[in-house]
Protein backbone atom coordinates (compact mmCIF):
# COMPACT_ATOMS: atom_id res chain seq x y z
CA UNK A 1 0.00 0.00 0.00
CA UNK A 2 1.55 3.48 -1.07
CA UNK A 3 0.93 6.03 1.49
CA UNK A 4 1.89 9.61 1.42
CA UNK A 5 2.38 11.10 4.82
CA UNK A 6 2.07 15.18 5.07
CA UNK A 7 3.61 17.36 7.79
CA UNK A 8 2.41 19.17 9.56
CA UNK A 9 -1.56 18.74 9.55
CA UNK A 10 -2.13 22.25 10.67
CA UNK A 11 -0.57 25.39 10.10
CA UNK A 12 -1.38 29.04 11.41
CA UNK A 13 1.21 31.70 10.79
CA UNK A 14 1.22 35.35 10.54
CA UNK A 15 1.25 37.42 7.22
CA UNK A 16 4.51 37.53 5.65
CA UNK A 17 6.36 34.50 7.22
CA UNK A 18 7.68 31.64 5.59
CA UNK A 19 6.57 28.15 5.80
CA UNK A 20 7.24 24.58 4.51
CA UNK A 21 4.89 21.23 4.01
CA UNK A 22 6.36 18.26 3.30
CA UNK A 23 4.93 15.14 1.91
CA UNK A 24 6.62 11.91 2.61
CA UNK A 25 6.65 8.32 1.39
CA UNK A 26 8.50 4.96 0.96
CA UNK A 27 7.14 4.35 -2.22
CA UNK A 28 8.55 6.05 -5.86
CA UNK A 29 6.31 7.98 -7.83
CA UNK A 30 6.54 8.68 -11.61
CA UNK A 31 5.22 11.70 -10.82
CA UNK A 32 3.92 14.17 -8.03
CA UNK A 33 1.11 16.79 -7.44
CA UNK A 34 0.23 19.77 -5.10
CA UNK A 35 -3.16 20.81 -5.10
CA UNK A 36 -5.02 23.94 -3.51
CA UNK A 37 -8.62 23.20 -1.94
CA UNK A 38 -10.88 25.98 -0.58
CA UNK A 39 -14.06 25.13 1.16
CA UNK A 40 -17.03 23.46 -0.97
CA UNK A 41 -14.59 23.03 -3.70
CA UNK A 42 -12.53 20.53 -5.27
CA UNK A 43 -8.96 20.27 -5.25
CA UNK A 44 -7.46 22.85 -7.97
CA UNK A 45 -3.87 21.62 -9.19
CA UNK A 46 -0.87 23.91 -8.71
CA UNK A 47 1.92 22.02 -9.76
CA UNK A 48 3.32 18.60 -11.39
CA UNK A 49 7.22 17.47 -10.58
CA UNK A 50 8.41 14.72 -12.34
CA UNK A 51 11.76 14.53 -12.32
CA UNK A 52 13.94 13.77 -9.43
CA UNK A 53 15.60 16.52 -7.61
CA UNK A 54 13.37 18.99 -9.47
CA UNK A 55 12.37 22.51 -8.30
CA UNK A 56 9.48 24.64 -9.40
CA UNK A 57 8.56 27.85 -8.94
CA UNK A 58 5.29 29.84 -8.98
CA UNK A 59 5.12 33.32 -7.65
CA UNK A 60 5.69 32.94 -3.98
CA UNK A 61 5.58 29.09 -3.66
CA UNK A 62 8.84 26.61 -4.75
CA UNK A 63 8.19 23.05 -5.15
CA UNK A 64 10.64 20.53 -4.87
CA UNK A 65 11.00 16.47 -5.90
CA UNK A 66 13.35 14.51 -3.79
CA UNK A 67 16.43 13.02 -5.58
CA UNK A 68 14.49 9.94 -5.10
CA UNK A 69 11.45 10.86 -6.39
CA UNK A 70 9.43 9.46 -2.89
CA UNK A 71 9.32 12.95 -1.37
CA UNK A 72 8.14 16.92 -2.12
CA UNK A 73 8.20 19.78 -0.16
CA UNK A 74 6.35 23.10 -0.47
CA UNK A 75 7.65 26.25 0.23
CA UNK A 76 5.99 29.33 1.25
CA UNK A 77 7.61 32.62 1.02
CA UNK A 78 6.09 35.33 2.50
CA UNK A 79 2.47 34.04 3.34
CA UNK A 80 -0.57 35.91 2.34
CA UNK A 81 -3.87 35.68 3.85
CA UNK A 82 -5.36 34.77 0.48
CA UNK A 83 -2.77 31.28 0.70
CA UNK A 84 -5.35 30.17 3.40
CA UNK A 85 -6.71 26.64 2.28
CA UNK A 86 -5.99 22.69 2.41
CA UNK A 87 -2.82 21.81 1.00
CA UNK A 88 -2.88 18.53 -0.93
CA UNK A 89 0.13 16.75 -2.14
CA UNK A 90 -0.53 13.97 -4.34
CA UNK A 91 1.61 10.74 -6.20
CA UNK A 92 0.87 8.92 -9.34
CA UNK A 93 1.77 5.09 -9.60
CA UNK A 94 1.45 3.11 -12.54
CA UNK A 95 -1.09 0.03 -11.88
CA UNK A 96 -2.06 -0.98 -14.95
CA UNK A 97 -3.06 2.87 -15.66
CA UNK A 98 -1.40 5.89 -13.84
CA UNK A 99 -3.23 6.14 -10.26
CA UNK A 100 -3.19 9.18 -8.12
CA UNK A 101 -3.44 8.78 -4.29
CA UNK A 102 -3.27 11.98 -2.06
CA UNK A 103 -1.81 12.62 1.15
CA UNK A 104 -4.09 13.73 4.57
CA UNK A 105 -3.44 17.38 4.02
CA UNK A 106 -2.16 20.53 5.36
CA UNK A 107 -4.34 23.12 6.31
CA UNK A 108 -2.66 26.37 6.34
CA UNK A 109 -4.45 29.72 7.73
CA UNK A 110 -3.02 33.15 7.54
CA UNK A 111 -3.56 35.96 9.76
CA UNK A 112 -3.51 39.20 9.00
CA UNK B 1 -20.69 20.20 -20.09
CA UNK B 2 -17.32 21.53 -19.71
CA UNK B 3 -16.01 20.45 -16.17
CA UNK B 4 -16.96 17.46 -13.86
CA UNK B 5 -20.44 17.15 -12.64
CA UNK B 6 -21.61 15.23 -9.83
CA UNK B 7 -25.13 14.83 -8.26
CA UNK B 8 -27.04 14.97 -5.93
CA UNK B 9 -24.76 18.11 -4.63
CA UNK B 10 -26.67 17.21 -0.74
CA UNK B 11 -27.71 14.40 0.02
CA UNK B 12 -29.44 13.77 3.36
CA UNK B 13 -30.79 10.12 4.21
CA UNK B 14 -31.40 7.55 6.55
CA UNK B 15 -29.09 4.95 8.19
CA UNK B 16 -29.66 1.92 6.58
CA UNK B 17 -31.13 3.41 3.35
CA UNK B 18 -29.24 2.80 0.06
CA UNK B 19 -27.81 6.15 -1.65
CA UNK B 20 -26.34 6.34 -5.53
CA UNK B 21 -24.37 9.71 -6.08
CA UNK B 22 -23.37 10.04 -9.57
CA UNK B 23 -20.71 11.61 -11.51
CA UNK B 24 -20.29 12.80 -15.29
CA UNK B 25 -16.83 13.09 -16.11
CA UNK B 26 -15.19 15.57 -18.80
CA UNK B 27 -15.39 14.39 -21.74
CA UNK B 28 -12.69 12.06 -23.59
CA UNK B 29 -11.27 11.54 -20.10
CA UNK B 30 -10.16 7.61 -20.04
CA UNK B 31 -9.83 7.81 -16.39
CA UNK B 32 -12.46 8.61 -13.29
CA UNK B 33 -11.88 8.61 -9.74
CA UNK B 34 -13.94 8.59 -6.60
CA UNK B 35 -12.69 10.00 -3.19
CA UNK B 36 -13.85 10.63 0.06
CA UNK B 37 -13.18 13.20 2.65
CA UNK B 38 -14.41 13.72 6.09
CA UNK B 39 -14.50 17.46 7.10
CA UNK B 40 -11.59 19.21 7.24
CA UNK B 41 -9.63 16.12 5.98
CA UNK B 42 -7.54 14.73 2.94
CA UNK B 43 -9.12 12.54 0.22
CA UNK B 44 -9.37 8.95 1.02
CA UNK B 45 -9.19 7.22 -2.46
CA UNK B 46 -12.10 5.17 -3.08
CA UNK B 47 -12.41 3.56 -6.60
CA UNK B 48 -10.32 4.51 -10.03
CA UNK B 49 -11.40 3.71 -13.54
CA UNK B 50 -9.37 3.96 -16.32
CA UNK B 51 -10.61 2.68 -19.75
CA UNK B 52 -11.48 -0.71 -20.57
CA UNK B 53 -9.35 -1.77 -17.72
CA UNK B 54 -10.90 -4.09 -14.26
CA UNK B 55 -11.30 -0.61 -11.88
CA UNK B 56 -8.92 -1.08 -8.68
CA UNK B 57 -11.29 -0.98 -6.07
CA UNK B 58 -8.70 -1.69 -3.49
CA UNK B 59 -10.00 1.63 -1.37
CA UNK B 60 -13.77 0.58 -1.25
CA UNK B 61 -14.12 0.59 2.60
CA UNK B 62 -16.72 -2.53 2.98
CA UNK B 63 -18.88 -4.35 0.22
CA UNK B 64 -21.31 -2.00 1.28
CA UNK B 65 -19.70 0.45 -1.42
CA UNK B 66 -19.76 -0.28 -5.52
CA UNK B 67 -19.39 1.40 -8.51
CA UNK B 68 -19.94 1.38 -11.95
CA UNK B 69 -18.99 3.26 -15.04
CA UNK B 70 -20.95 2.56 -18.32
CA UNK B 71 -19.73 2.96 -21.45
CA UNK B 72 -16.28 4.65 -20.43
CA UNK B 73 -18.39 7.67 -19.16
CA UNK B 74 -20.60 8.26 -16.28
CA UNK B 75 -20.15 6.70 -13.12
CA UNK B 76 -22.25 6.06 -10.41
CA UNK B 77 -21.15 5.28 -6.85
CA UNK B 78 -23.43 3.31 -4.54
CA UNK B 79 -23.68 2.63 -0.87
CA UNK B 80 -25.77 0.30 0.58
CA UNK B 81 -27.26 0.03 4.11
CA UNK B 82 -26.32 3.59 5.02
CA UNK B 83 -24.31 4.21 8.42
CA UNK B 84 -23.84 7.36 10.42
CA UNK B 85 -19.93 6.53 9.69
CA UNK B 86 -20.71 7.03 5.84
CA UNK B 87 -21.39 10.91 5.95
CA UNK B 88 -18.78 12.67 4.19
CA UNK B 89 -18.26 14.95 0.80
CA UNK B 90 -17.63 12.10 -2.36
CA UNK B 91 -15.52 13.80 -4.62
CA UNK B 92 -15.30 12.53 -8.33
CA UNK B 93 -12.44 13.42 -10.62
CA UNK B 94 -11.20 12.71 -14.11
CA UNK B 95 -8.28 12.78 -15.98
CA UNK B 96 -6.67 11.92 -19.19
CA UNK B 97 -4.90 8.96 -17.83
CA UNK B 98 -0.89 10.14 -18.21
CA UNK B 99 1.37 10.10 -15.04
CA UNK B 100 1.14 13.83 -15.29
CA UNK B 101 -2.22 14.03 -16.45
CA UNK B 102 -3.69 16.55 -14.18
CA UNK B 103 -7.29 15.74 -11.96
CA UNK B 104 -10.37 17.65 -12.28
CA UNK B 105 -12.73 17.55 -9.86
CA UNK B 106 -16.51 18.04 -9.16
CA UNK B 107 -18.36 20.29 -6.15
CA UNK B 108 -18.74 16.62 -4.67
CA UNK B 109 -21.46 15.46 -3.04
CA UNK B 110 -22.19 15.81 0.63
CA UNK B 111 -23.90 12.88 2.36
CA UNK B 112 -25.47 13.18 5.48
CA UNK B 113 -26.40 9.51 6.97
CA UNK B 114 -28.78 10.31 10.08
Amino acid sequence: TQLLEQSPQFLSIQEGENLTVYCNSSSVFSSLQWYRQEPGEGPVLLVTVVTGGEVKKLKRLTFQFGDARKDSSLHITAAQPGDTGLYLCAGQTYTGGFKTIFGAGTRLFVKA
Amino acid sequence: GAGVSQSPSNKVTEKGKDVELRCDPISGHTALYWYRQSLGQGLEFLIYFQGNSAPDKSGLPSDRFSAERTGGSVSTLTIQRTQQEDSAVYLCASNDGTDTGELFFGEGSRLTVL
